[in-house]
């Protein structure tokens, strides 16, 4: 594809309940990162991968956020049993490498839990 | 704490004028990116410049930065009613052998008529 994507592009969901958050991205990048973003705030770092492997895991919010890429591709977030407070817009981002490289961003996937 | 943190918080001015944005950072760096955002949702890359650079240029974009203050600004000149939007700094830090980008809260740019 052209960009990243990003899907679903808007989820509501009940609390308690899991959901799986998926990002395409830019063909050929190895870095991809997530991030997420509260209203009117900035973003806040969750996880980023170099290939299939994630370096940096500290930005997840707790143990219910996992994430993984497969074929050093596709990346899917998963929240489980998710809280009012996970609600926000997440951010999927790929670039060519985790150093000086832009990002590219996704149009991003609004989360409302309920 | 807060890594990158742009000031001012937000700012409105008149179509024509220019716009000036400032991030400061805390730690070393390798790179600074200033990135746009429309709408809440995906941000647009505007421009990188490296640590060794003082200052770059992009259209009506121009972008300084001072590693000795830590700090980089960047100036919208003839701004225009597309320009508003939330404009954020990112640095990336050397953190062991990894280096990660870190996002600042951004300014929010409001452009009157």
């Amino acid at each position: 594809g052209a960009g990243v994507s990003q899907s679903p592009s808007n989820k509501v969901t009940e609390k308690g309940k899991d959901v799986e958050l998926r990002c395409d991205p830019i063909s050929g990048h190895t870095a991809l990162y997530w991030y997420r973003q509260s209203l009117g705030q900035g973003l806040e770092f969750l996880i980023y991968f170099q290939g299939n492997s994630a370096p940096d895991k500290s930005g997840l919010p707790s143990d219910r956020f996992s994430a993984e890429r497969t074929g050093g591709s596709v990346s899917t977030l998963t929240i489980q049993r998710t809280q009012q407070e996970d609600s926000a817009v997440y951010l999927c981002a790929s670039s060519l490498s985790a150093v000086g490289y832009e990002q590219y961003f996704g149009p991003g996937t609004r989360l409302t839990v309920t | 704490s807060q890594q990158g943190e742009e000031d001012p918080q937000a700012l409105s001015i008149q179509e024509g004028e220019n716009a000036t944005m400032n991030c400061s950072y805390k730690t070393s760096i390798n790179n600074l990116q200033w990135y746009r955002q429309n709408s809440g949702r995906g941000l647009v890359h505007l421009i990188l410049i490296r640590s060794n650079e003082r200052e770059k240029h992009s259209g009506r974009l121009r972008v300084t930065l001072d590693t000795s203050k830590k700090s980089s600004s960047l100036l919208i000149t003839a701004s225009r009613a597309a320009d508003t939007a939330s404009y954020f700094c990112a640095t990336d830090l050397v953190m062991n052998r990894d280096d990660k980008i870190i996002f600042g809260k951004g300014t929010r740019l409001h452009i009157l008529p």
